[in-house]
């Protein structure tokens, strides 16, 4: 079963406009939420979190909002930019028994920007 | 400044062989995960390492193992391969259970 989920497989936005990155979640458990983005052939790069005592985190152009009731979070980048193209994830930790947090992740949203 | 480091980038190995992965952490993170991503899929969770001791294990097969080394280096023992393991393996490093930082990956190709 998918505890993190990103049901949008893709998004294009216009440069300059807002693009929204949806993410819910079913893991009561979980206490920090990451979101990374990704460019073919490379790792993961971590752009925002937001610990789930918190309701907002901006950083920039990146705003991370959190609905803990709602399970949702959703990423805001704006103005958006060409080089935002990229696959986002979204990502959730719980702390394990064995003391590390592991990242449970959605399975990706592809934002294009167009010029 | 200094990022999580994987060798190889690449490799290309036959079924049945062995394959060892190398993750050299950012200096003074005390955490390393390994984590496989398969064609179209998202990163899921193998094992992770703090203070070189194992912490946590995910869905990593049996015929895998790991460890962390006195310099906090990792590295993944593969055992067996299958077809099923072509993937792209990455590792990350935190500090203190903060932000996981990532490095590129090693692609392994199984033929």
């Amino acid at each position: 079963d998918q505890q993190v989920k990103q049901n949008s497989p893709s998004l294009s936005v216009q440069e300059g406009r807002i693009s929204i990155l949806n993410c819910d979640y079913t893991n009561s458990m979980f206490d920090y939420f990451l979101w990374y983005k990704k460019y073919p052939a490379e790792g993961p790069t971590f752009l925002i979190s937001i610990s789930s005592i918190k309701d907002k985190n901006e950083d920039g152009r990146f705003t991370v909002f959190l609905n803990k009731s709602a399970k949702h979070l959703s990423l805001h980048i704006v103005p958006s930019q060409p080089g935002d193209s990229a696959v986002y994830f979204c990502a959730a930790t719980a702390e394990t028994q064995g003391g590390s947090e592991k990242l449970v992740f959605g399975k990706g949203t592809k934002l294009t920007v167009n010029p | 400044a200094a990022g999580v480091i994987q060798s190889p980038r690449h490799l290309i190995k036959e079924k049945r062989e062995t394959a060892t992965l190398k993750c050299y952490p950012i200096p003074r993170h005390d955490t390393v995960y390994w984590y496989q991503q398969g064609p179209g899929q998202d990163p899921q969770f193998l094992i992770s390492f703090y203070e070189k001791m194992q912490s946590d294990k995910g869905s990593i097969p049996d015929r895998f193992s790991a460890q962390q080394f006195s310099d906090y280096h990792s590295e993944l023992n593969m055992s067996s391969l299958e077809l099923g393991d072509s993937a792209l393996y990455f590792c990350a490093s935190s500090l203190n259970y903060n932000e996981q930082f990532f490095g590129p990956g090693t692609r392994l190709t199984v033929l």
